[in-house]
């Protein structure tokens, strides 16, 4: 299977930080790749996606960087807030007839107030 | 716009003791998965269903596993026997099309003892 993996488990800012987190994934085929938010008790939330056909997107405090080549992605939030404060995962679609998505382990992030 | 619903939240039962959980789609979606989530893994992909048919389901343990989606919009996952191992919280999710965000419920935590 697809192998999605974060290059660290956890990370700790502090509050008005830029935090950036990283994934890498080995399918390069997969073409789709979301980033969800998981805060303790909750089911993963959706933040950002972005399409194998683009290298950056941005959303309100957030923007994602996609490397093909390498095969990296990146989530950079702005000005971290108490409220970021969860487990990050990537997600990757495998581009297979179903599109099934494949998450990695995830990234703790603790703001620090 | 109401979210995935999911039922029970919480469920503990006896090892060989037998469970099931039920999700309840947002309105309108065709594409509907369950994922298992263990303790600090990130979600793993049990079953997708394109409506009432089945997209994949390579990996789910289908000696003590199983999941229907009859009417194409309600699903029940169920486990028979439970397993120490199966401890996990078990999410369901839907999405419009079999590309796009995936939206999470809130999850049912299970513990086997």
């Amino acid at each position: 299977g697809e192998s999605v993996g974060l290059h660290l488990p956890t990370l700790s800012v502090q509050e008005g930080d830029n935090s950036i987190i990283n994934c890498a994934y080995s399918n390069s085929a997969s073409d789709y790749f979301i980033w969800y938010k998981q805060e303790s008790g909750k089911g993963p939330q959706f933040i950002i996606d972005i399409r194998s056909n683009m290298d950056k997107r941005q959303g309100q405090r957030v923007t994602v960087l996609l490397n093909k080549t390498v095969k990296h992605l990146s989530l950079q939030i702005a000005a971290t807030q108490p409220g970021d404060s969860a487990v990050y995962f990537c997600a990757e679609d495998n581009n297979g007839p179903g599109n099934q998505f494949y998450f990695g382990t995830g990234t703790s992030l603790t703001v620090i107030p | 716009e109401a979210g995935v619903a999911q039922s029970p939240r919480y469920k503990i039962i006896e090892k060989r003791q037998s469970v099931a959980f039920w999700c309840n789609p947002i309105s309108g979606h065709a594409t509907l998965y369950w994922y298992q989530q263990i303790l600090g893994q990130g979600p793993k992909l049990l079953i997708q269903f394109q409506n009432n048919g089945v997209v994949d389901d390579s990996q789910l343990p289908k000696d003590r596993f199983s999941a229907e989606r009859l009417k194409g919009v309600d699903s029940t996952l169920k486990i028979q026997p439970a397993k120490l191992e199966d401890s996990a919280v078990y999410l369901c999710a839907s999405s419009l099309a079999t590309q796009g965000e995936a939206f999470f419920g809130q999850g049912t935590r299970l513990t086997v003892v």
